[in-house]
């Protein structure tokens, strides 16, 4: 099945430490996105890639950061100087088209990180 | 991109029709209106996305005014499926740095 993946669902961590998020997507999809999403609230776009070994920062970049060594690959690493970094956080990727346009996004399931 | 402004809640009894409006009035000619749901606690859903005409697919209507100011997003018949939050957004149409944006959108419940 074509579709796009993120692991672990649930993920704790101890204040100070790093952890990476993980994100799949198998839909040879060029863009890949990330995305926080705190209580009650939409989503605030973290970093996102339009083509191997480039990404860009997005609205609230600071204290994360990412690499796309690999198509299919866009992991999150969230550092320790993340102030707050309990959230839902949301891997999406798109295509394009021959016009350069983007496509709607597919999302993944996200992955919920509380850190203690 | 141009804002979007959603109403924070609406409700629909099951098996009519719910809907959600959503107002756009700085969108650019090149923007797209796209509509996106989110399911408690999953990933949001793509649904539907149209430029100047009214579209349709299996899962919901889009109606785009003509002057493209607003739109509506009608779920024919409601299920109680479809209690999400909704997001309307829009897009421009080339590639280049297009993020797209989503705000806090519409919450929908749908109740027996």
């Amino acid at each position: 099945d074509g579709g796009i993946t993120q692991s672990p669902k649930y993920l704790f961590r101890k204040e100070g430490q790093n952890v990476t998020l993980s994100c799949e997507q198998n839909l040879n999809h060029d863009a890949m996105y990330w995305y926080r999403q705190d209580p009650g609230q939409g989503l605030r776009l973290i970093y996102y890639s339009q083509i191997v070994n480039d990404f860009q920062k997005g609205d609230i970049a600071e204290g994360y950061s990412v690499s796309r060594e690999k198509k299919e690959s866009f992991p999150l690493t969230v550092t320790s100087a993340q102030k707050n970094p309990t959230a839902f956080y949301l891997c999406a990727s798109s295509d394009r088209t021959g016009d350069g346009h983007y496509n709607e996004q597919f999302f993944g399931p996200g992955t919920r990180l509380t850190v203690l | 991109d141009a804002k979007t402004t959603q109403p924070t809640s609406m409700d629909c009894a099951e098996g009519r029709a719910a809907n959600l409006p959503c107002n756009h009035s700085t969108i650019s000619g090149n923007e797209y209106v796209y509509w996106y749901r989110q399911i408690h606690s999953q990933g949001p859903q793509y649904i539907i996305h149209g430029l100047k005409n009214n579209e349709t697919n299996e899962m919901a209507s889009l109606i785009i005014t003509e002057d493209r100011k607003s739109s509506t997003l009608i779920l024919p018949h409601a299920t109680l499926r479809d209690t999400a939050v909704y997001y309307c957004i829009v897009r421009v149409v080339a590639g280049g740095s297009y993020i797209p944006t989503f705000g806090r959108g519409t919450s929908l419940i749908v109740h027996p």
